[in-house]
């Protein structure tokens, strides 16, 4: 079954303690990106990646790092959590990068940060 | 700037009845339109898509969306809405071009299914 799954799906951490959202699909798209969710804001964009090794920032990268060593796998990482990182992560994946192009979406993982 | 409005925060509707979401947005180029469903827990569904062609979109569930360029809106359909349509509604407009590949979301609309 073509999927993106995340794990973990919830996770409760405290400030400062480095965690990893793992991200994986297995359509070999060429494009994945992180997106946040916070009520009356919608979904913003954290981190983007076109392809293996290349990735740049969304809207609102700060406190995030990404990596892309795989097509495949593409996990968000957050060296020192802080409170206002409590939110819903999605990650998403497309062939490519091309507006016609429809966007995949994981389960999400609701993050808390004490 | 680009943006996504989606004005209405909440709205509850009676089961059976008809349902209009209402999507605005702004971008300066042809625009690329998604609405996307999100049930309580899950991950984001597309619902349907507009890129070009014929104004009247058909998507899945039951649902069709009719893009206006003079109003600049999107506004999503159903004429007979169901229990199981509860849900939050996206609003997206794709701006890839130079920008990340990123979607612009609006604010969602949640939608409560009265029996």
């Amino acid at each position: 079954e073509a999927q993106v799954t995340q794990n973990p799906r919830y996770l409760i951490t405290v400030t400062g303690k480095k965690l990893t959202v793992t991200c994986s699909q297995n359509m070999n798209h060429e494009y994945m990106s992180w997106y946040r969710q916070d009520p009356g804001l919608g979904l913003r964009q954290i981190y983007y990646s076109m392809n293996v090794e290349v990735t740049d920032k969304g809207d609102v990268p700060e406190g995030y790092k990404v990596s892309r060593k795989e097509k495949r796998n593409f996990p968000l990482i957050l060296e020192s959590p802080s409170p206002n990182q409590t939110s819903l992560y999605f990650c998403a994946s497309s062939p490519h990068s091309v507006e016609q192009e429809t966007q995949y979406f994981g389960p999400g993982t609701r993050l808390l940060v004490l | 700037a680009q943006s996504v409005t989606q004005p209405d925060i909440h709205i509850t509707v009676s089961e059976g009845a008809s349902l209009e979401l209402r999507c605005n947005y702004s971008y300066g180029a042809t625009p690329y339109l998604f609405w996307y469903v999100q049930s309580p827990g899950q991950g984001l569904q597309l619902l349907l898509k507009y890129f070009s062609g014929d104004t009247l979109v058909q998507g899945i569930k039951g649902f069709e969306a009719e893009f206006k360029r003079s109003q600049s809106s999107f506004n999503l359909r159903k004429p007979s809405v169901h229990w199981s349509d509860a849900a939050e509604y996206f609003c997206a407009v794709g701006a890839f071009y130079n920008q990340g590949g990123k979607l612009i979301f609006g604010q969602g609309t949640e939608l409560s299914v009265k029996p």
